[in-house]
């Protein structure tokens, strides 16, 4: 009953430093997010795919990359991380565009802290 | 620009009474999906229940429902009989021509 896997659950990054969180989903689904989750702010869409090798800008795309070389794993990276990346992040997988009926499932989440 | 609008950061309920979390939404796009999410303080993202724009009933799913009134672009939810582990973080969602996107969150605490 796996679902939504994201690792590491917590990490400590130095202003700076690079480092890659993966997302695994064993629901054959198409889509994946990666959202950020701020106190105030709900959650905001960094990047997102629409099938295997495709990616696509969200909403707060910037200091980001990621990739999508297989289809059950979505890599979100950070090249050099900043305070203002401290954050929870969430991974989330769909079947469709959507996700109706059954909406997003989500991950655990990662709680990045950059000091 | 701003899509969901949930206007009460913190509410308070009784144990055993029922409560509304208001949402309103802004789209332009005719097909549109709504969704309500619970999360409590252990942080998992929890489904509870959708509308799709064309539905003509109030979905309903245990002890939720959505109150929605599409003129008005309103999607609150209701949560009956509230219970001491309904004490969570929701967000509403929405989804339409584009992804998922959230509101801030209501912050409901059930006192005993």
């Amino acid at each position: 009953n796996a679902g939504v896997t994201q690792t590491p659950k917590f990490r400590v990054l130095k202003t700076g430093q690079s480092m890659t969180l993966l997302c695994a989903q064993d629901m054959n689904h198409e889509y994946m997010y990666w959202y950020r989750q701020d106190p105030g702010m709900g959650l905001r869409l960094i990047h997102y795919s629409v099938g295997e090798g495709t990616t696509a800008k969200g909403e707060v795309p910037d200091g980001y990359n990621v990739s999508r070389l297989k289809k059950q794993n979505f890599l979100l990276g950070l090249e050099s991380a900043a305070p203002s990346q401290t954050s929870v992040y969430f991974c989330a997988s769909s079947y469709s565009r959507t996700a109706a009926p059954m909406g997003y499932t989500f991950g655990s989440g990662t709680r990045l802290t950059v000091v | 620009a701003q899509k969901i609008t949930q206007t009460q950061p913190g509410m308070f309920v009784q144990e055993k009474e029922a409560v509304t979390l208001d949402c309103t939404y802004d789209t332009s796009d005719p097909s549109y999906g709504l969704f309500w999410y619970k999360q409590p303080s252990s942080g998992e993202m929890i489904f509870l229940i959708y509308q799709g724009s064309y539905d003509q009933q109030n979905a309903t799913e245990g002890r939720y429902s959505l109150n929605f009134q599409k003129a008005r672009k309103s999607a609150n939810l209701v949560i009956s009989a509230s219970q001491l582990g309904d004490s969570a973080m929701y967000f509403c969602a929405i989804t339409d021509n584009n992804d998922m996107r959230f509101g801030a969150g209501t912050r409901l605490t059930v006192k005993p």
